[in-house]
């Protein structure tokens, strides 16, 4: 059972340009939700996270839009450029007496031209 | 400072051969978390450890696999009689303690099981 469901797998955005990544989970225990960025042959980096108590997060270029009542969340990048060509993954967490192990959507690959 | 470190960045063995994982977490960071990253799979959650305890190693996928942490700092994965559908990228994460969501991951270990 896929608890996170992510789309699109991939997305090609010009310079400048807004890329917008969804996101959707099942399981309304969740309580935490980070995205990451990857590039090839690195580990996924914290970008930006979010708890379902606030409806938006801002981080320079980056936004977490979260929508509770859908159980949707998603990312904005505002004037995308091409260092931001990698894959993002979103994800969420409960915490439990077992820590906060994270479950991941299935990623998207995000090419910005110039 | 330092980031989480993994050694070795790439393992090829032969199937049936036994592998060990390790794992450095930041200094200081109590929780450590392992994940594998597959093409088949996704990122998907391996064990949890709070210090040298593992509430849960509910994703270990078989018991050929298993994992310890010493001194609630390092963490070694170790793979018995591999199998080809081991072969991925294993992920070590870290976080400051239960109290905190942020996971700090890796670069990972790239297995080959031939």
């Amino acid at each position: 059972q896929q608890q996170v469901k992510q789309s699109p797998q991939s997305l090609i955005v010009q310079k400048g340009g807004i890329s917008i990544i969804n996101c959707a989970y099942e399981n309304t225990a969740f309580d935490y939700f980070p995205w990451y960025q990857q590039f090839p042959g690195k580990g996924p980096a914290l970008l930006i996270a979010i708890r379902p108590d606030v409806s938006e997060k801002k981080e320079g270029r980056f936004t977490i839009s979260f929508n509770k009542s859908a159980k949707q969340f998603s990312l904005h990048i505002m004037d995308s450029q091409p260092g931001d060509s990698a894959t993002y993954f979103c994800a969420a967490s409960k915490k439990t007496g077992g820590g906060n192990k994270l479950t991941f959507g299935t990623g998207t690959q995000l090419k910005v031209e110039l | 400072g330092a980031g989480v470190s993994q050694s070795p960045s790439n393992k090829v063995t032969e199937k049936g051969k036994d592998v060990e994982l390790r794992c450095d977490p930041i200094s200081g960071h109590t929780a450590l978390y392992w994940y594998r990253q597959s093409l088949g799979q996704g990122l998907e959650f391996l064990i949890y450890f709070q210090g040298n305890s593992a509430p849960d190693k509910s994703g270990l996928p078989s018991d050929r696999f298993s994992a310890e942490r010493t001194g609630g700092s390092v963490s070694t994965l170790t793979i018995q009689r591999t199998q080809q559908e081991d072969s991925a990228v294993y992920l070590c994460a870290s976080s400051s303690g239960l109290a905190t969501y942020e996971q700090y991951f890796g670069p990972g270990t790239r297995l080959t099981v031939t």
